[in-house]
């Protein structure tokens, strides 16, 4: 039930864009994005939720197409800043509380000067 | 102190010692979590605390053992474990709704990096 994450790694440089994608085999409720950055915490981004509501920051553009259970995280003018390892978490339909929220394998973005 | 803060750091440890990660919690949330992030495996879900009560058991080894306290504060104690432990151990906190609804934001620590011999 872990989600998967495409590509697993991109390389830009700056003022590029990028999209990264998770889809699942699970009805999800939400789909959430974090970034990592090397030697840090994972750091919340955004949260899409089943029917259309968004939680997150306003510089941080994602869709999710619950139909298809994927979630697109779209990355443009990318700064160096954007470096990182950015994971989606997937909170599946059916499961109970405790065990519905699954994080995939992560996507390795380095933007390059 | 802010945000979500752990205890410690670094920790190596023998395969027959006993020792505790600490976590705390500084922003008032009601949920807190253990996460074990390895280089062969993405962000697993070890336990989930929700208003003070474990709601999740990820099927993970009785080696491991949390205790929650309070609300803000989570522990994980460990006992005779092995080298495949050895990973990043990270928690994090969130405000979640009583009685389920959807999930919210994690904040999570830095880490504590551990090392089994």
């Amino acid at each position: 039930q872990q989600p998967v994450q495409s590509p697993q790694a991109v390389i830009l440089r700056e003022g590029e864009d990028a999209v990264i994608n998770c889809s699942s085999s699970k009805a999800l409720y939400s789909v959430h994005w974090y970034r990592q950055k090397h030697g840090e915490a994972p750091v919340f981004l955004m949260i899409l939720l089943k029917g259309g509501e968004q939680k997150g920051h306003d510089k941080i553009s994602a869709s999710f197409n619950e139909k298809k259970q994927q979630s697109s995280l779209y990355l443009t003018a990318s700064q160096l800043s954007y470096s990182g390892t950015y994971f989606c978490g997937t909170e599946i339909v059916g499961s109970n509380y405790g065990q519905n929220f699954v994080f995939g394998p992560g996507t390795r973005l380095s933007v390059l000067p | 102190e802010t945000g979500v803060t752990q205890t410690p750091r670094h920790l190596v440890m023998g395969m027959t010692n006993k020792k505790s990660l600490k976590c705390e919690q500084h922003l008032g949330h009601n949920a807190m979590y253990w996460y074990k992030q390895s280089a062969k495996k993405p962000l697993e879900l070890m336990f989930v605390y929700s208003l003070e009560e474990r709601v999740e058991n990820n099927s993970v080894p009785s080696r491991f053992s949390p205790e929650c306290p309070n609300s803000s504060h989570l522990f994980l104690h460990l006992h005779t474990l092995q080298p495949e432990d050895s990973a990043l151990y990270l928690c994090a906190s969130s405000q979640e709704t009583p009685y389920g609804g959807e999930r919210n934001e994690q904040f999570f620590g830095p880490g504590t990096r551990l090392t089994v011999l």
